[in-house]
């Protein structure tokens, strides 16, 4: 079946632009993370969402980073006022609870985001 | 920070089982040990988990210590297929996944 699928796959935007990155997680998932990964380094936990709520935004790393998911499905990351810094591959996963127990997590095959 | 301890590398000779080794001596009672590996340029796969009993799928085996404190996840055949960042996490089912910096495993031909 499809998997999670993240776009677009490539990003080049200059510093100081608005950019949105999207994923759609597999379908039936209810919980929903966001992970940003630099260069030789583990992936970072940014926020969490289960259903339509963040659960969890205590990795977003200012207010400049904000994250979306109206409808307990797709997932919007907006990134205002873009930095060279905010240059990383930024991953998205999903899992589902099955019988009261969580699977684990399946990731998408991230956005490489690059900010000139 | 990521409550677990790796060697940063790793090689394993094409055919012979890779041991990747995992220390996690704080782990709590209601945390599972899990590893996910990644490839290069693709985000990371799902390999394993357990609580305390020792497990088995058909792409690996983890073994967990007595103590839970420690665990080893064994590639039984590697291939170059197999060549990834292994990454050992302990977390509650369910949570968010804290990375640290995982083991490369380099395997040679």
């Amino acid at each position: 079946g499809a998997g999670v699928s993240q776009t677009p796959s490539n990003k080049v935007t200059e510093k100081g632009k608005y950019v949105e990155l999207r994923c759609d997680p597999i379908s039936g998932h209810t919980a929903l993370y966001w992970y940003r990964q630099s260069l030789g380094q583990g992936p970072e936990f940014l926020i969490y969402f289960q259903g339509t709520g963040a659960a969890d935004d205590s990795g977003l790393p200012n207010d400049r980073f904000f994250a979306v998911r109206p409808e307990g499905s797709v997932s919007t990351l907006k990134i205002q006022r873009t930095e060279r810094g905010d240059s990383a591959v930024y991953l998205c996963a999903s899992s589902q609870q099955y019988r009261g127990d969580w699977n684990e997590q399946f990731f998408g095959p991230g956005t490489r985001l690059t900010v000139l | 920070d990521a409550k677990t301890t790796q060697p940063p590398s790793m090689d394993c000779a094409e055919g012979r089982a890779a041991n990747l080794p995992c220390n996690h001596s704080t782990i709590s009672g209601n945390e599972y040990v899990y590893w996910y590996r990644q490839i290069h340029s693709q985000g990371p796969q799902y390999i394993i988990h357990g609580l305390k009993n020792n497990e088995t799928n058909e792409m690996a085996s983890l073994i967990i210590t007595e103590d839970r404190k420690s665990s080893t996840l064994i590639l039984p055949h590697a291939t170059l297929r197999d060549t990834a960042v292994y990454y050992c996490i302990v977390r509650v089912a369910g949570d968010k996944i804290i990375f640290g910096k995982g083991t490369r495993l380099h395997i040679l031909p």
